[in-house]
């Protein structure tokens, strides 16, 4: 059975740094693309970045620059560094399984930029 | 940037009605576009993959259609709990996008 479990959420000043986690079980992340995709509250889902199988990784303009996608193949496990965070970045933060569609979703973990 | 529009932002139906949501890319997509569904407190659960291949355990009522830069999702005898926000999705270049979400709520 494919899980995402997500971790690492909190809350966080801004210009402050958070690693997000996710766990992977049931398949393997580096055979996988792999996205993060937020939603801040009461809004809609916002992608964020995604690694390849090959390691290649996209960003949204939004986080390029300040984020970064990561993965441990040893661990199956993805996560998202977030450095110099701002309010705009408070979501509900969700791992997810992509090949085009997203097709299976974390719990997602909440981030509060908040001083 | 392709900018996906959904129509209606907001639609207030009864259970068996038939409930259609449409979806506007800003240039053509192929049919490199996908439905979610996101009920209250959940995380998002896909519908429908390349906008009209239906994904294994979600039930017949739902389904797809289009290509280009008009997509539709159509839920056919709506029940209570299909009560969500629906999202449609493209992967056909970066950045990936999303609609803004149609809400349904029963009347």
């Amino acid at each position: 059975e494919v899980q995402l479990v997500e971790t690492g959420g909190g809350l966080i000043q801004p210009g402050g740094s958070l690693r997000l986690s996710c766990a992977a079980s049931g398949f393997t992340v580096s055979s996988n693309y792999m996205s993060w995709v937020r939603q801040a509250p009461g809004k809609g889902l916002e992608w964020v970045s995604v690694i390849y199988s090959g390691g290649t990784t996209y960003y949204a303009d939004s986080v390029k620059g300040r984020f970064t996608i990561s993965r441990d193949n040893s661990k199956n496990m993805v996560y998202l560094q977030m450095n110099t965070l701002r309010a705009e970045d408070t979501a509900v933060y969700y791992c997810a399984k992509a090949w085009g569609h997203f097709d299976y979703w974390g719990q997602g973990t909440l981030v509060t930029v908040s001083s | 940037e392709i900018v996906l529009t959904q129509s209606p932002d907001f639609q207030s139906v009864t259970p068996k009605e038939k409930v259609t949501i449409t979806c506007r890319a800003s240039q053509s997509i192929g049919n490199s576009l996908h439905w979610y569904q996101q009920k209250p407190g959940q995380s998002p659960k896909l519908l429908i993959k390349y906008a009209s291949q239906s994904i294994l355990g979600v039930p017949s009522r739902f389904s797809g259609s289009g290509s280009g830069t008009d997509f539709t999702l159509t839920i056919n005898s709506l029940e209570a709990e299909d009560v969500a926000a629906y999202y449609c999705h493209q992967s056909s270049s970066f950045p990936i996008t999303f609609g803004q979400g149609t809400r349904l709520e029963i009347k």
